[in-house]
């Protein structure tokens, strides 16, 4: 099976400011699919961000963008501007390139400062 | 909008009790899900079906069955259930994989109190 490996359980950031969430994966395949969830307390997992590791250009959605390192197996999520309704849980999760099966990151929870 | 419609929202039921957790999507998706998500952790994976045949069944239980009655339903039937079991349960769709990328679309969850 495949391992992602969120290593920030928590962070924060004031409202405004710009905020790295980490997540690394341990993959022998070469095409694969990346994606960061949001789970606010609301409870429904929204997906943020998705990434195909073939295209070289990393994705940008809005004040979300990432920062993929395909040699480094590191797909990283960048906020900007916080705003109170990005405190959520994110999970990072990888989609082999065969199957239906998706892994998940053990999730970094966001908090955001007034 | 939410997607993938699931119902209950919310459901208590004692160890002795048969429940069933219901799933809609109306997207075309063909593989369907069904995730375990305790508080702060990531969903567990328990069961996938692809074109309504169970495809992957993670050992769960036997308390726990699955069933996909059409391409856009999806059931989770529940008998004689532990308090462990409490947690939010997630049902999900995707594109079977055709080469192309494709998320999983989540339902707001069922979240299951054992008593």
């Amino acid at each position: 099976a495949q391992t992602v490996t969120q290593s920030q359980p928590e962070m924060s950031v004031q409202e405004a400011e710009t905020v790295t969430l980490s997540c690394t994966y341990d993959t022998s395949e070469s095409d694969y699919y990346l994606f960061w969830y949001k789970q606010p307390p609301s409870r429904q997992m929204i997906l943020v961000i998705r990434q195909e590791a073939y295209k070289q250009q990393n994705a940008t959605e809005n004040r979300f963008s990432v920062n993929f390192q395909k040699a480094a197996k590191s797909f990283s999520l960048k906020i900007s501007d916080s705003q109170l309704g990005d405190a959520a849980m994110y999970f990072c999760a990888y989609r082999q390139n065969t199957g239906n099966q998706f892994y998940f990151g053990t999730g970094t929870s966001l908090t955001v400062i007034p | 909008d939410t997607e993938v419609t699931q119902t209950p929202k919310h459901l208590v039921m004692g160890m002795t009790n048969k429940k069933s957790l219901k799933c809609e999507q109306h997207m075309g998706h063909r593989a369907m899900y069904w995730y375990k998500q305790k508080a702060k952790k990531p969903p567990e994976l328990m069961f996938v079906y692809s074109y309504e045949k169970l495809s992957i069944n993670e050992s769960v239980p036997s308390r726990f069955s699955p069933e996909c009655p059409n391409s856009s339903l999806l059931n989770l039937h529940l008998h004689a259930l532990q308090p462990e079991d409490s947690a939010l349960y997630l049902c999900a769709s995707s594109q079977v994989w055709t080469g192309g990328e494709s998320p999983l679309h989540f339902g707001n969850g069922t979240r299951l109190t054992v008593t």
